[in-house]
């Protein structure tokens, strides 16, 4: 099976442009996570769904950013606009009832703004 | 509310040698908790987890991890290092409050292995 993919891989882009990053989860999950990785402040959990519902978005920094998952295999996180600080890896993971919390992650959306 | 401390930002040690990375755990729950492993430009894998069975949890790759609820601690070893254990390290930690699905991530400790 596949795992979960992720794209783009690198985006580069100016600030105050949109950025749109995607995900598509493992086939089965119900559960579906976006985290951001930086050196300052290392892993933190953005938002997540359940069954396609944002359950939790406490970590949404602002709203310049939102997060929306129309299907069971499909979720978007988009920066609109932009800025340097959101330079990141975005990391989108996926889970299951029953898991225990054992999350499958994608490979990551490496985004640099300049 | 979790959390967890991971001490050491780096560890470094030689090719046999034991591996200890250090993670305490702050719960107001009962909690699970978990090590992942980031080899460079991947995602985060699953090692092992501990979730309220047994106290001493084996992993893959010849990990493992003891809980001790009197010493808040969820501490990872490996007997012998190998050149493919550098890598990071994240300890984690969930809770019933939230159905064990929000983790909540360590600073991750960065494995130097020297031959």
């Amino acid at each position: 099976d596949a795992g979960v993919i992720q794209s783009p891989r690198h985006e580069v882009t100016e600030m105050g442009q949109e950025v749109t990053l995607r995900c598509k989860p493992i086939s089965g999950h119900d559960y579906l996570f976006w985290y951001r990785q930086t050196m300052m402040r290392g892993l933190e959990l953005l938002i997540y769904f359940n069954n396609n519902v944002p359950i939790d978005d406490s970590g949404m920094p602002e709203d310049r950013f939102s997060a929306k998952m129309p299907n069971a295999s499909f979720s978007t996180l988009k920066i609109q606009p932009s800025e340097p600080r959101d330079s990141a890896v975005y990391f989108c993971a996926s889970s299951f009832m029953g898991a225990a919390g054992e999350l499958f992650f994608g490979e990551g959306s490496r985004l640099t703004v300049l | 509310a979790q959390s967890v401390t991971q001490l050491g930002s780096h560890v470094s040690v030689s090719e046999g040698a034991l591996v200890l990375l250090r993670c305490n755990y702050s719960s107001s729950v009962p909690p699970y908790l978990f090590w992942y492993v980031q080899y460079p430009n991947q995602g985060l894998q699953l090692l092992l987890k501990y979730t309220s069975a047994a106290t001493l949890v084996k992993g893959i790759n010849g990990f493992e991890a003891e809980f001790k609820k009197s010493e808040t601690s969820f501490h990872l070893t490996k007997p012998s290092a190998h050149m493919s254990d550098a890598a990071e390290y994240f300890c984690a930690v969930s809770g019933s409050n939230t159905g064990f699905q929000k983790l909540v991530f360590g600073t991750g400790t960065r494995l130097l292995v020297s031959p």
